[in-house]
């Protein structure tokens, strides 16, 4: 059974870059029928869409957090990354990584269909 | 890519019918069948229950079902349950770069 585990530190200092690491067990990340995504919630907040990579390298981001963000693939150790740079505190939220549908206008195309617990991640001095 | 607009909240009785509604534009839902809704629950991570705008991921009940029209798309629970007592978002693919957007989210609640 795939199950995704996000890990990386909880706190932040604003300016500073966030990173975080999700680990896929249970199943390939080098499987061409799937993307693999970033999503972030802050505290009461709804859903964002932060950006997603193939286990290729090809990336998609937010366009809107473009400019600050970087996703990155390590097939060797299954995991994928989030780095956020130039944080505030807007950037505060749970971060979450999911699995979405890989083939363009595919099965599950644009859907995130299994997810990671989340990580709280909280900008602050 | 503007957020798609879902009403703040819902409610029925058990046994009862609620429909949340997911408005976007032409250039989101109502321009692609790929609608997604998802399901949290307080201090858990959303789970999936209807994509390409109707169609249910195995293990959700049928109780669930989603259709579109125009712009907006619509998430439909019948027969409701207690458990069913949740925050509901949709998304959608917003073309482009692979775009997806996401609505501010229903919080359904069960009398």
């Amino acid at each position: 059974q795939l199950q995704l585990q996000e890990s990386g530190p909880g706190l932040v200092k604003p300016s500073e870059t966030l990173s975080l690491t999700c680990t896929v067990s249970g199943g390939s990340i080098s499987s061409s029928s799937y993307y693999w995504g970033w999503i972030r919630q802050p505290p009461g907040k709804g859903l964002e869409w932060i950006g997603s990579i193939y286990y290729s390298g090809s990336t998609y981001y937010n366009p809107s957090l473009k400019s600050r963000v970087t996703i990155s693939v390590d097939t060797s150790k299954n995991q994928f990354s989030l780095k956020l740079s130039s944080v505030t505190a807007a950037d505060t939220a749970v971060y979450y990584c999911a699995r979405e549908g890989g083939e363009w206008f595919g099965e599950l195309f644009a859907a995130f269909d299994i997810w990671g617990q989340g990580t709280m991640v909280t900008v602050s001095s | 890519q503007s957020a798609l607009t879902q009403p703040p909240s819902a409610s029925g009785s058990p046994g009862q019918s609620v429909t949340i509604s997911c408005t976007g534009t032409s250039s989101d839902v109502g321009g692609y069948n790929y609608v997604s809704w998802y399901q949290q629950h307080p201090g858990k991570a959303p789970k999936l229950m209807i994509y390409e705008v109707s169609k249910r991921p195995s293990g959700v009940p049928d109780r669930f079902s989603g259709s579109k029209s125009g712009n907006t798309a619509s998430l439909t629970v019948s027969g409701l349950q207690a458990e069913d007592e949740a925050d509901y978002y949709c998304s959608s693919y917003a073309g482009s770069n692979k775009d997806v957007v996401f609505g501010g989210g229903t919080k359904l609640t069960v009398l």
